[in-house]
């Protein structure tokens, strides 16, 4: 398995601003995964990041509102833009070891 | 477009029950069937399947996968208060020619009661 923290657990944040949430693994992975839970929601995809290459966003989610860092094999950011009530929702981080997918901790992001 | 559904999306029984939970699934390029238990807010790995008719097994948990019907369950026995969750089922595909995974495709969630 594999140890992974996220930073900040939660914030509250006003309309119109950014947030930077990071995530960090105990071990080097190729593959980090960041996930939306919205309230009473299931889990939805938001962009694969992997070192050295642009992350790659699924549909519906654009780099612009959520850019992403992946500068080691260790440690991704990401950011969600001019944020809007919209956004408030649970942020996962993850990372696939041995084909199996392990998630953060998670940030509950509240936008006021 | 891939779709994984569950059922049933809720469920209230007693301690000492059996509980069975279902999950089937419409994709293309299939990799595994991951189930999960999420409490608060970080979903917790239970387990992964990629063949059909070989049970996974952890306590008083267990899961089988079948892949010509496209469909998993994960059987709870003896419940107890502290298995109240909700049981998320995800679907991981396969890209390329590599065999590199993508993210997961999740269901909406069991919401899994147990009364005292």
């Amino acid at each position: 398995s594999a140890v992974i923290s996220q930073k900040p657990s939660r914030d509250i944040c006003q309309r119109g601003t950014s947030l930077t949430i990071q995530c960090q693994v105990d071990s080097q992975v190729t593959m980090m995964f960041w996930y939306r839970q919205q309230p009473g929601q299931s889990l939805t995809l938001i962009a694969t990041a992997n070192q050295g290459s642009e992350a790659t966003y699924e549909s519906g989610f654009v780099i612009d509102k959520f850019p992403i860092s992946r500068p080691n094999l260790t440690f991704s950011t990401l950011t969600v833009s001019n944020m809007s009530p919209e956004d408030s929702s649970i942020y996962l981080c993850s990372v696939e070891v041995h084909y199996e997918q392990y998630f953060g901790p998670g940030t509950r992001l509240t936008v006021t | 477009e891939d779709k994984v559904v569950q059922s049933p999306l809720s469920l209230v029984v007693h301690e000492g029950d059996t509980v069975t939970l279902n999950c089937s699934y419409e994709v293309t390029n299939f990799r595994s069937l991951l189930w999960y238990k999420q409490e608060k807010k970080a979903p917790t790995f239970l387990f992964m399947l990629t063949s059909s008719g070989i049970e996974k097994k952890s306590g008083r948990l267990s899961s089988i996968l079948d892949k010509k019907e496209l469909f998993s369950i994960l059987n709870i026995t003896a419940t107890q208060t502290g298995d109240s969750a909700v049981y998320l089922c995800a679907v991981a595909l396969t890209l390329g020619a590599g065999g590199g995974a993508d993210g997961l495709t999740f269901g909406k969630g069991t919401h899994l009661i147990i009364q005292p």
